[in-house]
């Protein structure tokens, strides 16, 4: 069964808004991961949160964890054309380094 | 190289011949995995290798479907009888998967064309 379920399916914003996408998972984890997925072809990994960490930051990229709701939303800020990709997120399978992904976000940036 | 090789980058095949996909991981990675993403969709979870552990194959769709990895390194998988509801990108990917941590490694994939 699915671990993540990503929330919108698909975004379409302006360059310069910001892109919020959500993740719901259903097991106890150890860590969150979010990855972008340009062409298709191979996953990029974006940032990782523990699950003893609420929120973090990476240059545009903002990540918030809620283990009480099972849920985490990706915040891209300022997004530029090149953002245009699907967005998973990836949990492990309790106790495990069996990462599932959720059905992803197609987020489509226009210039 | 640096990265996660996947070989071959595209294959197209007859339906009901037998296909091998090959992974080189990142060297020195404990985990392996392959997913499998439809045109679309998201990754679907196949198998997955830690260490000398015995494989969880639990994502497997049937028993057309098979994968090993040698020496703890490179992996294969193994298509057999190929049906046109294969055709799919085979993602592979690795990691160190040690601690609080498990970051993984993509390759670019091997996308898999049944006629």
């Amino acid at each position: 069964s699915q671990q993540g379920e990503e929330d919108p399916q698909a975004l379409s914003i302006q360059e310069g808004e910001n892109a919020t996408m959500n993740c719901s998972y259903k097991t106890s984890i150890n860590n969150l991961q979010w990855y972008r997925q340009n062409s298709g072809r191979g996953l990029v990994h974006l940032i990782l949160i523990r699950s003893n960490e609420r929120e973090k930051h990476s240059g545009r990229l903002r990540v918030t964890l809620d283990t009480s709701k099972k849920s985490s939303s990706l915040l891209i800020t300022a997004s530029r054309a090149a953002d245009t990709a699907s967005y998973f997120c990836a949990t492990p399978t309790s106790g495990t380094y069996k990462y599932i992904f959720g059905t992803g976000t197609r987020l489509k940036v226009l210039a | 190289g640096a990265g996660v090789s996947q070989s071959p980058s595209n294959k197209v095949t007859e339906k009901g011949k037998d296909v091998e996909l090959r992974c080189d991981p990142i060297s020195g990675h404990t985990a392996l995995y392959w997913y499998r993403q439809s045109l679309g969709q998201g990754l679907e979870f196949l198998i997955y290798f830690q260490g000398n552990s015995a494989p969880d194959k639990s994502g497997l769709p049937s028993d057309r479907f098979s994968a090993e990895r040698t020496g703890g390194s490179v992996s294969t998988l193994t298509i057999q009888r190929t049906q046109q509801e294969d055709s799919a990108v085979y993602l592979c990917a690795s990691s160190f998967a040690s601690g609080n941590t498990g970051e993984l490694f993509f390759g670019e994939g091997s996308r898999l064309t049944v006629l």
